[in-house]
């Protein structure tokens, strides 16, 4: 199964960007790539999803490399409500969660 | 939007009690998943089923067992409970032709006393 490497923390200010970087070398050409995030005592909830080309919908943005070994989730503007961890999985049948970035968000 | 529901949403046990975790979504989801997570730990895949009759563990070993006779409802159920099994359960499902945006439960909080 390809695997993702996430930083462990990242912290930011209320109303800035925030970007989550994700690393995922052995990425199949079908993999697609998922973010996930999960408030706090709650279960995750899906944020975004690609494969090649870079996505935007309301939540975030997923910035994916040409080589597709690493991609970015953009927050635009950081609110105390998008601190979360936030996952990045690769597109396997099990989707196993890994530990995550946690973001906090600085008023 | 789908309806992912688990109950009980807790349960406190004692040690021995045989439990049986109840997880159903009513859209006819194909794929339906278990985690289990301890508080402010990894979520980890426990079990995983892409259909009626089929059912496979995930990357975390549990003592736990499931059943996927009907597609809407995939329960859990522990045997002999521990308190080693206390955690919270967090169950999911996938729309069907689908492997992206999974949805998940409300979550059973279990303690084993």
């Amino acid at each position: 199964d390809a695997k993702t490497t996430q930083p462990n923390s990242m912290e930011s200010n209320e109303e800035e960007p925030v970007h989550l970087p994700c690393n995922h070398s052995t990425i199949s050409g079908t993999d697609y790539i998922h973010w996930y995030r999960q408030l706090p005592s709650q279960g995750p909830e899906y944020v975004i999803h690609g494969l090649t080309s870079n996505v935007n919908n309301r939540m975030a943005s997923l910035a994916i490399a040409e080589d597709r070994k690493s991609s970015t989730l953009i927050l635009h503007r950081a609110t105390l409500r998008d601190a979360a961890v936030y996952y990045c999985i690769l597109n396997d049948y099990k989707l196993s969660f890994g530990a995550g970035t946690t973001v906090t968000v600085r008023a | 939007e789908a309806d992912i529901y688990q109950t009980p949403r807790y349960l406190v046990i004692g040690t021995g009690k045989k439990i049986t975790l109840e997880c159903s979504q009513t859209m006819g989801h194909d794929k339906m998943y278990w985690y289990q997570q301890d508080p402010g730990m990894e979520l980890h895949l426990i079990h995983y089923s892409y259909g009626v009759n089929s059912t496979e563990k995930g990357d975390l070993s549990s003592e736990s067992t499931v059943s996927r006779i009907r597609t809407e409802h995939f329960p859990l159920t522990l045997e002999s409970a521990r308190p080693s099994h206390t955690s919270q359960y967090l169950c999911a499902s996938i729309p069907t032709g689908a492997f992206y945006e999974q949805y998940f439960g409300p979550g059973t909080r279990l303690t084993v006393t």
